[in-house]
């Protein structure tokens, strides 16, 4: 399975302002998707992340509010705008197997205050 | 919409004990189930299914699904306090591997 990493693992941050959470994969990948975990919840996709062409985002999600970028096979970034204390979540990166299992990195904690 | 869900909600048994885990479905275009395991932030893949009626094993754990009666279980033997856990359940489909999970089943295995 690919090795993923996520920077940062953590962060508090102040409604308003903005965070931009990296993903970093350890081979080259067509598709990376981005998922939100709110406190209680389960994993929702927030969009998939496809080189050298726009994200696809899911209902509910906008580009506006989640810009992401692939500017190449191995990396990925999920910026959160404008947050507010509803953006507390964990944010987790993921890659399809070579079976089309998904493999998740180590997830981005964020809280907003 | 796609529809996955999880029962039972939470689960408290003792070490040694065997639970079932279930998982039904309601989803157009189904491609594969699949569960995980969640301690802290990220899921553990654990299995993937795709046929009715063949058990996937590794270890203590096992899973079979039934593409029929749409859903899945995921079977626990001997536990161990480190199966205490969320395991998730969730469904790919289309042609995007777009996964569409459960709320989960918290598992706490105590001594």
């Amino acid at each position: 399975s690919a090795v993923i990493s996520q920077k940062p693992s953590r962060d508090i941050c102040q409604r308003g302002t903005s965070l931009t959470i990296q993903c970093q994969v350890d081979s080259q990948v067509t598709m990376m998707f981005w998922y939100r975990q709110q406190p209680g919840q389960s994993l929702t996709l927030i969009a998939t992340a496809n080189q050298g062409s726009e994200a696809t985002y899911e209902s509910g999600f906008v580009i506006d509010k989640f810009p992401i970028s692939r500017p190449n096979l191995t990396f990925s970034t999920l910026t959160v705008s404008n947050m507010s204390p509803e953006d507390s979540s964990i944010y987790l990166c993921s890659v399809p197997g070579q079976g089309y299992e998904q493999y998740f990195g180590p997830g981005t904690r964020l809280t907003v205050t | 919409e796609d529809k996955v869900v999880q029962s039972p909600l939470s689960l408290v048994v003792h070490e040694g004990d065997t639970v079932t885990l279930n998982c039904s479905y309601e989803v157009t275009n189904f491609r594969s189930l699949l569960w995980y395991k969640q301690e802290k932030k990220a899921p553990t893949f654990l299995f993937m299914l795709t046929s009715s009626g063949i058990e996937k094993k590794s270890g203590r754990l096992s899973s079979i699904l039934d593409k029929k009666e749409l859903f899945s279980i995921l079977n626990i033997t001997a536990t161990q306090t480190g199966d205490s856990a969320v395991y998730l359940c969730a469904v790919e489909t289309g042609t995007a591997s777009k996964l569409t999970f459960g709320t989960g089943t918290r598992l706490q295995v105590t001594l």
